[in-house]
């Protein structure tokens, strides 16, 4: 089935940096989500991109379902942005049925 | 405000009992969804709804039976519940024009199974 490998699975950063998470699929994808689980434990939709890049304040979103991945970045990290975030993606023949990632447990130290 | 609710929260029950989770979605959305997260696993579709028809099911045991009194309602009942069923149980939905859509998650029924 199809398949989405998340890396990486933690990630440590100090506030005003950034990095990258990304994902790849074993398949090609009709459009990649990206979600943010909140204190609550609610997950909150960040981007949802069928093509190309979206960037919504600090993050920045890309993907390339030719190649086959997706990228998150975060720049210019705040404390209210540690949690634990997800891509999610579904094939053409799986309708809204998503294949998620394991997840990257974001830390941001002061 | 949540627009999707799930109820309750936490849930503990025993081996061989049968529960219900309840979600509600004021979003005006006409597809919903289940999915489960199992520790150390990442979330895993389970089923999804739109205009009340089941569309998809991805669950292997008969035992899960979601239930739609009305079009934004989506329970998720569970039977002889066993200790492997223990889980978080997410409930989604979006708007249900077909095809790949922006997804709406609540917060969640984190279930026990002693």
């Amino acid at each position: 089935g199809d398949q989405v490998e998340q890396s990486p699975s933690a990630l440590s950063l100090h506030e005003g940096t950034g990095s990258a998470l990304r994902c790849n699929f074993t398949t090609t994808m009709r459009a990649v989500q990206w979600f943010r689980k909140n204190s609550r434990g609610s997950l909150i939709n960040l981007f949802y991109l069928a093509s190309g890049t979206k960037e919504n304040g600090r993050l920045k979103s890309a993907f390339d379902s030719k190649e086959r991945y997706s990228t998150l970045h975060i720049r210019d990290a705040q404390l209210e942005d540690s949690g634990t975030y997800f891509c999610a993606a579904g094939s053409n023949s799986a309708g809204n049925k998503l294949t998620f990632g394991i997840g990257t447990r974001v830390l941001v130290r002061p | 405000d949540p627009k999707i609710i799930q109820k309750p929260k936490y849930l503990v029950a025993v081996t061989g009992s049968e529960k219900i989770l309840i979600c509600e979605q004021y979003l005006g959305h006409n597809a919903m969804y289940w999915y489960r997260q199992s520790a150390k696993k990442p979330l895993e579709f389970m089923f999804s709804y739109s205009y009340q028809k089941l569309m998809d099911n991805q669950t292997a045991s008969s035992r899960f039976q979601p239930q739609s009194s009305k079009k934004n309602h989506l329970d998720l009942q569970i039977t002889a519940l066993k200790p492997d069923d223990s889980a978080t149980y997410f409930c989604a939905s979006s708007q249900g024009r077909g095809g790949a859509e922006t997804l709406y998650f609540g917060s969640g029924t984190r279930l026990t199974v002693l």
